[in-house]
């Protein structure tokens, strides 16, 4: 099956700093989700990416299917951007079912 | 509109005793799946349902198993409750089965098994 790798997996950040988070992925894709988990164990969508670019406020994404690979982009970081963010991708050959990343814990300080 | 979800928020449960999960998707969405989260697995695909039968079945012991009504929300069972089933269960929600739809998580459900 496709296989789905993040890094960095920790990223301590002071507030106020950017960050870019990477997934890589080994083939394809229909679909590819970034999601942030907060504290109680929601996921939190945060882009329907497959291809191209995306903002939403001080987040934005990347995905260039050609090269398989996506970009999360967090400017001006805050406190309550600290939690996990995976990347989770659908290839063709998938039979809808999203394969996740390991994640990458993110941990933004005052 | 509401979003995916799920009951009961937490729940203890003793070994070889059996456990339901409930899921209500997003309104006008058909298409159910779930998956487990543990800290050595990770994120793990478990089944899919749409249209009352299930479409797709990941790799995981018959002790789970699922099911879909016509209102489309969804349960799923484990039976027969190993410690190893002690994990943060999640319902996703999608409008319908085409792979271009963006899927939306609920808040899950913590299952501890002692």
């Amino acid at each position: 099956g496709i296989q789905v790798e993040q890094s960095p997996p920790d990223l301590i950040l002071q507030e106020g700093a950017n960050s870019t988070l990477r997934c890589n992925f080994s083939d394809s894709v229909n679909n590819l989700q970034w999601f942030h988990q907060n504290p109680w164990g929601q996921l939190i969508n945060l882009f329907y990416i497959p291809s191209g670019t995306k903002q939403n406020g001080r987040l934005s994404a990347t995905t260039v299917a050609t090269e398989r690979y996506s970009l999360l982009y967090i400017s001006s970081s805050q406190t309550t951007d600290s939690g996990v963010y995976f990347c989770a991708v659908e290839s063709g050959g998938s039979n809808y079912k999203l394969t996740f990343g390991k994640g990458t814990l993110l941990t933004v300080n005052p | 509109k509401a979003g995916v979800t799920q009951t009961p928020r937490y729940l203890i449960k003793t070994r070889g005793q059996q456990v339901t999960l409930s899921c209500s998707p997003i309104s006008g969405h058909r298409s159910v799946s779930w998956y487990q989260q543990t800290p050595g697995q990770g994120l793990q695909f478990l089944f899919e349902y749409f249209s009352e039968t299930q479409r797709n079945k990941g790799n995981f012991p018959g002790r789970f198993s699922g099911r879909q009504f016509s209102n489309s929300r969804s349960e799923m069972n484990v039976s027969t409750l190993e410690l190893g089933d002690s994990a943060l269960y999640l319902c996703a929600s999608r409008r319908d089965r085409g792979s271009r739809n963006t899927i939306y998580f609920g808040e899950g459900s913590w299952l501890t098994v002692v």
